[in-house]
């Protein structure tokens, strides 16, 4: 069966310092990877998603990157983290275009 | 482009009352995904069902059910004799596939007293 891990689960991190967090998924074979962030008490925002290795898209203009190394792995980085980049990050995949979109357990980051 | 609109903020129930979660969505596309997410205290968004848009057909699972109108287009979330352990946020979403990627509404939360 297919599973999705993503870490590390909570991150606190200053002002200014570099950002990485990682999602793999196991267990299929060229899936659809999303990150998205959800900011405290609200909705979840579309950040990248990939469709394949080394192809990103971007949904909102920020200091975050994404990026795809190998085909079940998705990297989310940041050079210089800003306050408002706190928020709760979540890692997806899907099997296809019409898929049914699963979660990873998330990682909560705290940027003081 | 894609919206899902989930109205109540907020609902607080006491345990063993039903509770109906309210979703309306708005797409140009004829084919369309639906799906609800419970996402409990610990944050993971848990999957709870997807509805096709060429599938009209009302779903049951336990105390679960679904009802799909495309005519309101409303997917709207019912849960029957709720309990404590329902007690998170609940997402409704909408795929139409052509983006690949799904728009969220802002979340239903659910509280249910002892």
């Amino acid at each position: 069966s297919q599973t999705i891990h993503q870490w590390p689960a909570t991150l606190v991190q200053p002002v200014g310092s570099p950002l990485s967090l990682e999602c793999t998924v196991e267990g299929t074979s060229n899936p659809n990877l999303y990150w998205y962030r959800q900011a405290a008490g609200r909705g979840l925002q579309l950040l990248f998603y990939s469709v394949g290795i080394g192809q990103i898209s971007s949904e909102v203009p920020q200091n975050l990157s994404a990026s795809r190394p190998q085909d079940r792995q998705f990297i989310l980085s940041s050079k210089k983290l800003l306050l408002s980049d706190s928020g709760f990050y979540l890692c997806a995949w899907k099997g296809s275009r019409q898929g049914t979109a699963f979660f990873g357990q998330g990682t909560r980051l705290t940027v003081v | 482009a894609q919206k899902v609109t989930q109205a109540q903020t907020e609902i607080s129930v006491v345990e063993k009352e039903d509770v109906t979660l309210d979703c309306v969505y708005e797409t140009r596309d004829t084919t369309y995904y639906l799906f609800w997410y419970k996402q409990p205290p610990s944050g993971e968004l848990v999957f709870l069902i997807r509805r096709n848009s060429f599938d009209e057909q009302n779903e049951i699972s336990g105390r679960y059910s679904w009802n799909f109108q495309k005519s309101t287009s409303s997917f709207n979330f019912t849960i029957t004799a709720s309990q404590v352990v329902d007690s998170a946020v609940y997402f409704c979403a909408l795929d139409t596939g052509t983006a690949s990627k799904l728009t969220f509404g802002t979340g239903t939360r659910l509280q249910v007293m002892l």
